[in-house]
């Protein structure tokens, strides 16, 4: 059975670009959810998406955003860059929405802003 | 802000020791969850813990969750190098966001 899946695994931007990171879950899994990993902050939770809704959104700022298809993949983006948004950015999926239920985790993107 | 808070944030042993870490909150999880994650990789889940007091084994870990779900320990009997990593617990609350604790860096020296 195939793992979470997310590309690319390494992307180098500048200040001020923009971004979009790709996750595709576990086939049959309907929930994901979105990570920020970083050493000073650990893991952050961004937003969590089922049925393509969002369902929970963490403390961060409109820049950062997603979206999930009809087929549960999801997109992340992230607008006007800034230096202190490096870090791996982790897609975890589940079967349902939280509730107690395992996230498995892809090996995430890791993020470099220059 | 739910807060969980783990310790040690280092820890380096000798392989064949034992060793505890423990993760702390102020508010009640309504679950809680142990993962471990090896460099380059992301979290791979180690356990769930839902009923106060509850303790679950995985070959050599035992898990225990506290009697008043505040907090929970992962203790390892002789530990081995493939132990390596950083553990993370995660605690779902009343509003369901699964929030990780800060990580305990473990090193087991062969």
């Amino acid at each position: 059975k195939a793992g979470v899946t997310q590309t690319p695994r390494y992307l180098i931007k500048t200040r001020g670009q923009q971004v979009t990171l790709s996750c595709s879950p576990i086939s049959g899994h309907r929930s994901v959810s979105w990570y920020q990993q970083t050493p000073g902050q650990g893991l952050q939770f961004l937003f969590e998406y089922f049925s393509e809704t969002q369902r929970n959104k963490g403390n961060f700022p409109g820049r950062f955003s997603g979206r999930q298809f009809s087929n549960s993949r999801s997109e992340m983006n992230v607008s006007t860059l800034e230096l202190g948004d490096s870090a791996l950015y982790l897609c975890a999926s589940s079967l349902w929405t939280f509730s107690n239920q395992p996230q498995h985790f892809g090996d995430g993107t890791r993020l470099s802003i220059l | 802000t739910q807060l969980l808070e783990q310790s040690p944030q280092f820890l380096s042993i000798q392989e064949g020791e034992n060793l505890t870490v423990y993760c702390n909150s102020s508010s009640v999880f309504s679950s809680l969850q142990w993962y471990r994650q090896e460099p380059g990789e992301g979290p791979v889940l180690l356990v769930t813990v839902v009923t106060g007091g509850e303790v679950k084994k995985l070959k050599r870990l035992t898990f225990q969750f506290g009697d008043a779900r505040k907090d929970s320990s992962l203790h390892i009997t002789a530990a081995q190098p493939g132990d390596t990593g950083l553990y993370l617990c995660a605690g779902i609350f009343g509003n369901e966001k699964l929030t990780f604790g800060t990580g305990t860096r473990l090193t087991i020296i062969p």
